[in-house]
């Protein structure tokens, strides 16, 4: 099954305890980005990544890394984690150029810091 | 530099009653433009996307949209609204084929009553 798989779900820390939330995708997608969800902001995109070894930023990419070392992996590191980063993340990969079906997104994780 | 506006944060339709939803963008090149459904805990799905040619998109669920470059809108649309159409709906532009650095609105929540 053609799927983005996001881990953890949910997480819930304290202000500066270094955190990794890990993507992956097993459909040979080329692009892969993140994004955060806010209430009355919608989706802002943080960083992406047009394929390995190849990422860039987005709109919101203070206070966290990426890298892409292998294709189907696209982690999101938050070296010092604050309250401010408390958000609903979400990955996403594609290939680029398909069609309306070829846009995938993973189920969400859930981040708290207290 | 891109910016997407959704006019209304909350819609409410009746049953069976035309959805029409507002986005407007704005952009220094030739737009990538989209919209996406997102329903309750779950991530993203892409509904349609404008990339070139026809000015009017046909996607999933029975929405369409029109590309209007004189009014810089795209404006989604479904002729007859089902109840499983409440959920909230985002408008993205991109200046990329690729979908690169691809900018959302802040979202439209739809709820269908009977």
């Amino acid at each position: 099954e053609a799927q983005v798989t996001q881990n953890p779900r949910y997480l819930i820390t304290v202000t500066g305890k270094k955190l990794t939330v890990t993507c992956s995708q097993n459909m040979n997608h080329e692009y892969m980005s993140w994004y955060r969800q806010d209430p009355g902001l919608g989706l802002r995109q943080i960083y992406y990544s047009m394929n390995v070894e190849v990422t860039d930023k987005g709109d919101v990419p203070e206070g966290y890394k990426v890298s892409r070392k292998e294709k189907r992996n696209f982690p999101l590191i938050l070296e010092s984690p604050s309250p401010n980063q408390t958000s609903l993340y979400f990955c996403a990969s594609s290939k680029p150029g398909g069609s309306v079906d070829t846009q995938y997104f993973g189920p969400g994780t859930r981040l708290t810091v207290l | 530099a891109q910016s997407v506006t959704q006019l209304g944060s909350h819609v409410s339709v009746s049953e069976g009653a035309l959805v029409l939803l507002r986005c407007n963008y704005s952009s220094s090149v030739p737009p990538y433009l989209f919209w996406y459904v997102q329903y309750p805990n779950q991530g993203l799905q892409l509904l349609l996307k404008y990339t070139t040619g026809a000015t009017l998109v046909k996607g999933i669920n029975g929405f369409e949209a029109e590309f209007k470059k004189s009014e810089t809108s795209f404006h989604l649309t479904k002729p007859s609204a089902h109840m499983s159409d409440a959920a909230e709906y985002f408008c993205a532009v991109s200046e990329s084929d690729s979908w690169g650095k691809l900018q959302f609105g802040a979202g439209t929540q739809v709820v269908v009553t009977p």
